[in-house]
């Protein structure tokens, strides 16, 4: 069974707009971690932004945010104030169990084109 | 943030030779590394995980014999594609985790490898 589901598989918005790309998960474990990653042409991936699951408060780096919604078991990734530069695939991943050992497991992506 | 440096970028190898990938942590040591496989516009597909001095675990379905791993060091792992056919064509990359608390794994930049 997919772990995690990213549906969209392609997105658009404005530049200087705001987007969500979805991401949902499904784990049986209380300790987990939820990762979205930038995926450039070029092939290298580009940490964002991480979320525990026992964090309280949703995760924010600078233009990106995390929607977590715990009961959902869902992870959106939100962009604002979209940026050219943002034009890349875009991937959710979910680790599970305590500390750092965990494997990471990532979603299908998300295509995302931001257009002047 | 860390560094990890994968060699080479691209490479290209006639069928039947052999290719060897490096994974080097630059400034911190990787107790753990993880090699991935990606095909185009595709997710992550986690292909082994490596611990420094011990043997790689394989995900299933993939063929140790044909993807030798080795974690000789805390700062480098290498993969090695042994008897390359076209079908091994793909994008790989690795990522490495720390003693320390990282919240994330860092990644390499990637290697586009071409079998002809």
């Amino acid at each position: 069974a997919q772990k995690i589901t990213q549906t969209q598989p392609g997105m658009f918005v404005q530049e200087k707009e705001a987007v969500t790309l979805d991401c949902t998960y499904d784990t049986s474990d209380q300790s987990y971690g939820l990762f979205w990653y930038k995926q450039p042409s070029s092939g290298e991936m580009i940490f964002l932004i991480y979320q525990g699951s026992y964090d309280e408060q949703n995760a924010t780096e600078g233009r990106y945010s995390l929607n977590f919604q715990k009961a959902r078991k869902s992870a959106n990734l939100v962009i604002s104030a979209s940026q050219l530069g943002d034009s890349a695939m875009y991937f959710c991943a979910m680790r599970e169990g305590r500390g750092n050992t965990g494997k990471l497991i990532f979603g299908q992506g998300t295509t995302l084109q931001v257009k002047p | 943030g860390a560094v990890v440096s994968q060699h080479p970028s691209r490479v290209i190898c006639k069928s039947g030779t052999s290719v060897k990938i490096e994974c080097r942590s630059l400034d911190f040591q990787a107790t753990t590394m993880f090699w991935y496989r990606q095909f185009p516009k595709q997710s992550l597909m986690l292909m082994a995980t490596s611990n420094e001095g011990s043997k790689a675990t394989y995900e299933q379905g993939v063929e140790k014999d044909k993807f030798l791993i080795n974690h000789a060091s805390l700062t480098l792992s290498t993969l090695t594609v042994t008897s390359a056919h076209p079908e091994d064509s793909s994008f790989y990359i690795c990522s490495a985790r720390g003693t320390r608390t990282y919240t994330e794994a860092f990644f390499g930049q990637g290697t586009r490898l071409t079998v002809v």
